[in-house]
């Protein structure tokens, strides 16, 4: 049975770092036809998709939120850890990791090889609140 | 960055109704594109991914279809257990982009 469990912080200070770690069961994270995605849902909103990482060590992030992540992983301890910098209030949100599927390979001029595919299972979710 | 727009943002229909709920890339995507399921208060749950094809355990009133830019998710006899925010999610190339969702309602 595939699992993923978010943890991390409940509450962050604006302009403080958020560090959270997905822990994934079931699957390896050294499985060539996967990876794992990081997505956040602002409260009534809709999901955002944020980063991913592969076992090739192979990742993409967000246009809009690239200067502010960082997604790595240990895949000896079935770990993916995201980092983002900077929190403000309008990144309250509940932040989900998942596995990716991958479905195919193509070619970034800029990032050479990269993959996509579709997200399942899903964890749990973590909810950060950006608070003073 | 590509962009999807899904239509309506919500609807309300009656139990055993036809629901069809469109998404559009703003540029081509093949067939690249998911459906997700998201109860109130739940986590998404994959339903359909390459445009058409169920995963497994969803039941076959879901059907999806679609390629290029248009794609729709049916539902051919709306349940009550259907009432969700359903999105689409294209993933041809980074950034795997969701669309701002459906909610569908009982009427």
């Amino acid at each position: 049975q595939v699992t993923l469990k978010e943890s991390g912080p409940v509450l962050v200070k604006p302009t403080e770092t958020l560090t959270l770690t997905c822990t994934v069961s079931g699957f390896s994270l050294s499985n060539a036809r996967m990876g794992v995605s990081w997505i956040r849902q602002p409260p009534g909103k809709a999901l955002e998709w944020l980063a991913h990482i592969f076992s090739n060590d192979e990742k993409s992030y967000s246009t809009s939120l690239k200067s502010r992540l960082t997604i790595s992983k240990d895949t000896s301890k079935s770990q993916v850890v995201l980092t983002m910098t900077n929190m403000d209030p309008v990144d309250t949100a509940t932040y989900y990791c998942a596995r990716m599927v991958i479905s195919h390979t193509y070619y970034d001029f800029w990032s050479g090889y990269l993959s996509g595919g579709w997200f399942d299972p899903w964890g749990q979710g973590t909810l950060v609140t950006v608070s003073s | 960055d590509i962009q999807m727009t899904q239509s309506p943002s919500s609807l309300s229909a009656s139990v055993g109704d036809r629901v069809t709920i469109t998404c559009r890339a703003s540029q081509g995507i093949s067939n690249y594109l998911a459906w997700y399921q998201q109860k109130p208060g739940k986590v998404p749950k994959l339903l359909i991914y390459a445009a058409s094809t169920l995963q497994s355990g969803v039941p076959s009133r879901f059907s999806g279809s679609g390629s290029g830019t248009d794609f729709t998710l049916t539902i051919s006899s709306l349940q009550p257990e259907d009432v969700a925010t359903y999105y689409c999610q294209k993933y041809n190339s980074a950034p795997l982009t969701f669309g701002q969702g459906t909610k569908v309602e009982i009427k």
